[in-house]
C-alpha cells in the first residue's frame, strides 16, 4: 500500500491562528480524504480532496474554516483556520488508489489549541 | 444513510483467550465493510475488508470477520489474544467502495496477562 506522510505530526497553537497540515503520498492516488478525530472519539469525514477542483465538504464542515488544496495526485493540504480550543483533535489524511480500494491512513497530526 | 454500531466501548480479555468485537451496520445497499486498528499515537491500519466476495474474511495479525447479512453484522474475532493486540478497533461501512467511510465509535481492547 501507499506510504503516506503527514506533517507536522503534532503542534500546539494559539487560539485565533491557523495551521496548514500537509499530506504527501509516494504514489499517485485517485482519492484523498481528510478526517477529524476529537479526543476519545471516532473519526468524522471532513471532506474529499479533489484534484484540480474544490473539495467536497461533509455536513457541518465549511471551506472558510477548513480550506483544502490538492494540486496533484500525490499531495494535499488541510488548513485549520482561526483555531479555538474546540479544534483540538487529531487530523488524519487517508488515500485510496481507486474508488474500489480501501482507504489507507497517515499517522495523523495531533493538534492542541491553547 | 449508513451507520455503524460497535457494541462495547471497552473489551477486556486474558492473553490467549478468544477476542470478539461486535459490529452491526445499517446500509440501504450492499455494503463495503472494514475493520481498522489504531495503536497509541498512530493512524489507522487496515485489518480486513469485506467487498461482497467470501463472507468470511481473513485479515492481518490472525484476525477474521464474518459478514452476516441476516443479522447485519460484521463481528471481528481472533482465536487467541496477544498482548500486542491491545489497541482501539474501528468498524467502518461504505456504500460506495472506498468513498465516504462511516466509522463506529470504536472499541478499546485491553489484554490481561
Amino acid at each position: 500500500s501507499a506510504v503516506i506522510s503527514q506533517k507536522p505530526s503534532r503542534d500546539i497553537c494559539q487560539r485565533g491562528t491557523s495551521l496548514t497540515i500537509q499530506c504527501q503520498v509516494d504514489s499517485q492516488v485517485t482519492m484523498m480524504f481528510w478526517y477529524r478525530q476529537q479526543p476519545g472519539q471516532s473519526l468524522t469525514l471532513i471532506a474529499t480532496a479533489n484534484q484540480g477542483s474544490e473539495a467536497t465538504y461533509e455536513s457541518g464542515f465549511v471551506i472558510d474554516k477548513f480550506p483544502i488544496s490538492r494540486p496533484n495526485l500525490t499531495f494535499s493540504t488541510l488548513t485549520v483556520s482561526n483555531m479555538s480550543p474546540e479544534d483540538s483533535s487529531i487530523y488524519l489524511c487517508s488515500v485510496a488508489g481507486t474508488d474500489n480500494q480501501p482507504q489507507h491512513f497517515g499517522d495523523g497530526t495531533r493538534l492542541s489549541i491553547l | 444513510a449508513q451507520s455503524v454500531t460497535q457494541l462495547g466501548s471497552h473489551v477486556s480479555v486474558s492473553e490467549g483467550a478468544l477476542v470478539l468485537l461486535r459490529c452491526n451496520y445499517s446500509s440501504s445497499v450492499p455494503p463495503y465493510l472494514f475493520w481498522y486498528v489504531q495503536y497509541p499515537n498512530q493512524g489507522l491500519q487496515l485489518l480486513l475488508k469485506y467487498t461482497s466476495a467470501a463472507t468470511l474474511v481473513k485479515g492481518i495479525n490472525g484476525f477474521e470477520a464474518e459478514f452476516k447479512k441476516s443479522e447485519t453484522s460484521f463481528h471481528l474475532t481472533k482465536p487467541s489474544a496477544h498482548m500486542s493486540d491491545a489497541a482501539e478497533y474501528f468498524c467502518a461501512v461504505s456504500d460506495m467502495g472506498a468513498q465516504k467511510l462511516v466509522f463506529g465509535q470504536g472499541t478499546r481492547l485491553t489484554i490481561n496477562p
